[in-house]
């Protein structure tokens, strides 16, 4: 069974850089698949934040991709997530998935429980 | 703004279907997926592909298309079924990138 788990600070000062690691177990990184980002502002819809394949290959959101870096450690089977220039908009549930996407299917099938991160000083 | 619209919210009566629905430009080229997601949890996969329900997820929910619209049908509502749907597809540039709809609020009455 795959399981995915958030990791990392649950509060930002402003303008600084989050930070979150996925730690994926029950499955190879290296074997194959995407894995994304998805955030929810508290009672908000889902945004998309990006997804980067097992190569390294990466597809941000057009509106976050500025400040985005997603890298993958196969060696540690964990992915990461870089927002840099935080503000208060910023803040929401985070959540890491694998992005099971291929020719025109397109879903998340395995999600982690998601990690609360609020941006204040 | 979001390149799949929903609904905000939809109610059915206990046992009987109801249809959410998603609409964009995009579901004319790609399948959509739909997502339920409970209060305080996280989103679950429900249907993806054509009309396929991963594991565990019962055959009272069905998803189809048609033009730029996918919808999801739920057969015999039930209490539980009470939650926030989204649908996720890819955006209408083609480029590889994802896009969630706003969600959907079904109320099980």
């Amino acid at each position: 069974q795959v399981q995915l788990q958030e990791s990392g600070p649950g509060l930002v000062k402003p303008s600084e850089t989050l930070s979150l690691t996925c730690a994926v177990s029950g499955y190879s990184i290296s074997s194959g698949y995407y894995w994304g980002w998805i955030r929810q502002p508290p009672g908000k819809g889902l945004e998309w934040i990006g997804s980067i394949y097992h190569s390294g290959s990466t597809y941000y959101n057009p509106s976050l991709k500025s400040r985005v870096t997603i890298s993958v450690d196969t060696s540690k089977n964990q992915f990461s997530l870089k927002l840099s220039s935080v503000t208060a908009a910023d803040t929401a549930v985070y959540y890491c998935a694998r992005d099971n996407s291929g020719g025109v299917e397109i879903f998340f099938d395995y999600w982690g429980q998601g990690t609360l991160v609020t941006v204040s000083s | 703004s979001s390149e799949l619209t929903q609904d905000p919210a939809v109610s059915v009566a206990l046992g009987q279907t109801v249809r959410i629905t998603c609409q964009g430009d995009s579901l004319r080229s790609y399948y959509a997926s739909w997502y339920q997601q409970k209060p305080g949890q996280a989103p679950v996969l429900v249907i993806y592909g054509k009309n396929n329900r991963p594991s565990g997820i019962p055959d009272r929910f069905s998803g189809s298309s048609s033009g730029n619209t996918a919808s999801l049908t739920i057969t015999g509502a039930q209490a539980e079924d009470e939650a926030d749907y989204y649908c996720n597809s890819r955006d209408s540039s083609g480029n590889h990138l994802r896009v969630f709809g706003g969600g959907t609020k079904l109320t099980v009455l």
